[in-house]
């Protein structure tokens, strides 16, 4: 199976700042997807991530917020902007599988303060 | 590792015992199924999935059942192991064929010595 890594594995920042988080698959996908993981909640799905187009965002989401970039089939990165302390999740990238089946990366723990 | 237990059920069970963790769903449009481990520190894992053509699935030590006339959803653990203790959620794919998951609550699961 597909090997995904995420960078960097966490942050903590400042409010009011910008942060990139990359994630790397060493095999070409289809499919990326992010999702958000709140402190002790189930985990969100942000947006799809379309090679060559705009992501496409659930509701609740805005590309002004959380911009993403797929400039290939095998990387993504979504950044996460103008940083509030209600932003501080675990960050997921995962790619489409088998069938509808999705695997995921270790995740990016954003703490902001 | 974050904090997890805040929100989520839990299930606490002793070392051997067999694991019962539920899930309800609410797309009666979705046809696709899976269950996600996610330990300390890491992305969910894939355990096992389900289509909605069968209502049992076995893999090592997993079973899956699914009730689609309530929209019920099981993963049985047998022989219970400490490290099987992490948090589970279930996902379905609210009929959509693009890989898109809608993600339950989760629930934390607890394995005693």
């Amino acid at each position: 199976s597909a090997v995904i890594s995420q960078k960097p594995s966490r942050d903590i920042c400042q409010r009011g700042t910008s942060l990139t988080i990359q994630c790397q698959v060493d095999s070409q996908v289809t499919m990326m997807f992010w999702y958000r993981q709140q402190p002790g909640q189930s985990l969100t799905l942000i947006a799809t991530a379309n090679q060559g187009s705009e992501a496409t965002y659930e509701s609740g989401f805005v590309i002004d917020k959380f911009p993403i970039s797929r400039p290939n089939l095998t990387f993504s990165t979504l950044t996460v902007s103008n940083m509030s302390p209600e932003d501080s999740s675990i960050y997921l990238c995962s790619i489409s599988g088998r069938e509808d089946t999705q695997y995921f990366g270790p995740g990016t723990r954003l703490t902001v303060l | 590792g974050e904090s997890v237990g805040l929100h989520l059920p839990t299930l606490s069970v002793q070392e051997g015992d067999n694991s019962i963790i539920n899930c309800a769903y609410s797309n009666s449009a979705s046809d696709y199924f899976i269950w996600y481990k996610q330990e300390s520190g890491k992305g969910p894992q894939f355990i096992i999935d389900i289509r909605s053509n069968m209502d049992k699935r076995q893999g090592q030590r997993v079973t899956v059942l699914l009730n689609k006339t309530v929209k019920h959803l099981s993963l049985q653990i047998a022989a219970t192991q400490p490290g099987d203790s992490a948090v589970y959620f279930c996902a379905e794919n609210g009929g959509t064929s693009y890989g898109k998951l809608t993600f339950g609550q989760g629930t934390i699961l607890t394995v005693h010595p």
